[in-house]
């Protein structure tokens, strides 16, 4: 088993490119995430999936876009880049648990710099 | 605005001491996971606390939760210097579904 993997590893951007991150698990999970920690601070979640072909807005959605067209992939948009979102991007999964999510299993992040 | 407080947020603390790490949320929620994250590396969840009352331990580590408090304690007994590492609480509160709110986190250094 992978677990959780991340495409690219690291990303250097210029104002206004657009860019995808990818992110895959093999575990079966519903529930996916996506995450971005800035220096100093805890993790603030941008977009979450429950389930294939859903989506829904976290805390930081602005600038970002995500689709879940399979079950195991999780995608995720930047149209057009600034530099606020110079940061490291965590891709989670998790199964379901009482009616809510379980452990999230993280993947090893992005590093991206937007110049 | 929902608060998911971490105190303290950096401790030192001798091999062989007993400490512990507290974090403060400002909503409902019977849901409440604790992580750890080495530097530069990914997060490793540790605890999941699914109910009032509920207390779990590995090894070093033993986590609990109390909602009506809205209060989860992770406490360290007898620290060794592979416990150095940033310990981060996470909340999903009970009128958001599945949204995660994470603490600033914990850094913790064991010195020998």
């Amino acid at each position: 088993n992978a677990g959780v993997t991340q495409t690219p590893k690291f990303r250097v951007l210029k104002t206004g490119q657009s860019m995808t991150l990818l992110c895959a698990q093999d575990m079966n999970h519903e529930y996916m995430y996506w995450y971005r920690q800035d220096p100093g601070m805890g993790l603030r979640l941008i977009h979450y999936s429950v389930g294939e072909g859903t989506t829904a807005k976290g805390e930081v959605p602005d600038g970002y876009n995500v689709s879940r067209l399979k079950k195991q992939n999780f995608l995720l948009g930047l149209e057009s880049a600034a530099p606020s979102q110079t940061s490291v991007y965590f891709c989670a999964s998790s199964s379901e648990s009482s009616g809510g999510p379980y452990e999230q299993y993280f993947g090893p992040g992005t590093r991206l710099t937007v110049t | 605005e929902l608060k998911v407080e971490q105190n303290p947020l950096f401790l030192s603390m001798q091999e062989g001491k007993n400490y512990t790490i507290y974090c403060n949320y400002s909503t409902t929620s019977d849901r409440l996971y604790w992580y750890r994250q080495d530097p530069g590396k990914s997060l490793e969840s540790l605890f999941v606390l699914l109910s009032n009352g509920a207390v779990k331990q590995e090894g070093r580590l033993m986590a609990s939760l109390d909602t009506k408090a809205r209060l989860s304690t992770l406490h360290i007994t007898a620290a060794v210097h592979d416990l150095s590492a940033t310990y981060f609480c996470a909340v999903v509160p009970d009128n958001t579904g599945n949204q995660f709110y994470f603490g600033t986190g914990t850094s913790l250094t064991v010195i020998p």
